[in-house]
């Protein structure tokens, strides 16, 4: 079965820096989906971004963009000049059989301004 | 467009008692998901609707847990009687199609708290 680690329960990070939030998965199947998604304090959760396996080039959202190694299993989110509204839960997620998403415990990020 | 809702935000219930979730998709959108979240721990799939049939109920956890779709509209999701164990969030999420092109629109979650 498909499995996705977020190793950094907390990550803080000051007002208009770099912070980059770590993800690794385990699988055997060659094309699959992976997505970082976002849910600020008592709202809902919203895409951020997603990557396609079979895609070398890594994507990017504006401020938000991914380092996918795919040959490490590795799937990091890096966000760039970090804003206020960026205070979230961070969670990794990896689409298994096109349909039904598998989560990794989530990562809470904290802007200090 | 309104987006994925969930009711009730909350609930404190005792062992052994039911509850009833439910979840309105956003309108047109054929495929449902139910997820939980335990406390600390990963989200994790409970189970996909397809219009009003279940496509995979592979992650329900035990007989306790009915999931219904009835005309494929809204969902309910059933435990009775509660556990403690099943305190947790229980988020909806619903997608126009279902594949992996299809975005996965979440519900801001029910809270459940079994004592």
């Amino acid at each position: 079965a498909q499995t996705v680690t977020q190793s950094q329960p907390e990550m803080s990070v000051q007002e208009a820096e770099t912070v980059t939030l770590s993800c690794t998965y385990d699988t055997s199947e060659s094309d699959y989906y992976l997505f970082w998604y976002k849910q600020p304090p008592s709202r809902q959760m919203i895409l951020v971004i997603r990557q396609e396996a079979y895609k070398q080039q890594n994507a990017t959202e504006n401020r938000f963009s991914v380092n996918f190694q795919k040959a490490a299993k590795s799937f990091s989110l890096k966000i760039s000049d970090s804003q206020l509204g960026d205070a979230a839960m961070y969670f990794c997620a990896y689409l298994q059989g096109a349909q039904k998403l598998v989560f990794g415990q989530g990562t809470r990020l904290t802007i200090n301004p | 467009e309104a987006g994925v809702t969930q009711f009730p935000s909350h609930s404190v219930i005792e062992k052994g008692q039911t509850v009833t979730l439910r979840c309105d998709p956003i309108s047109g959108h054929d495929n449902l998901y139910w997820y939980r979240r335990v406390m600390g721990k990963e989200i994790k799939f409970l189970l996909h609707f397809v219009k009003e049939s279940k496509q995979d109920e592979s992650g329900m956890p035990n007989n306790r847990f009915l999931a219904e779709r009835t005309g494929g509209t809204y969902s309910t999701l059933k435990v009775q009687p509660a556990e403690l164990e099943d305190s947790g969030v229980y988020f909806c999420a619903s997608s126009q199609g279902g594949n992996h092109l299809s975005e996965q629109y979440f519900g801001p979650g029910t809270r459940l708290t079994v004592t």
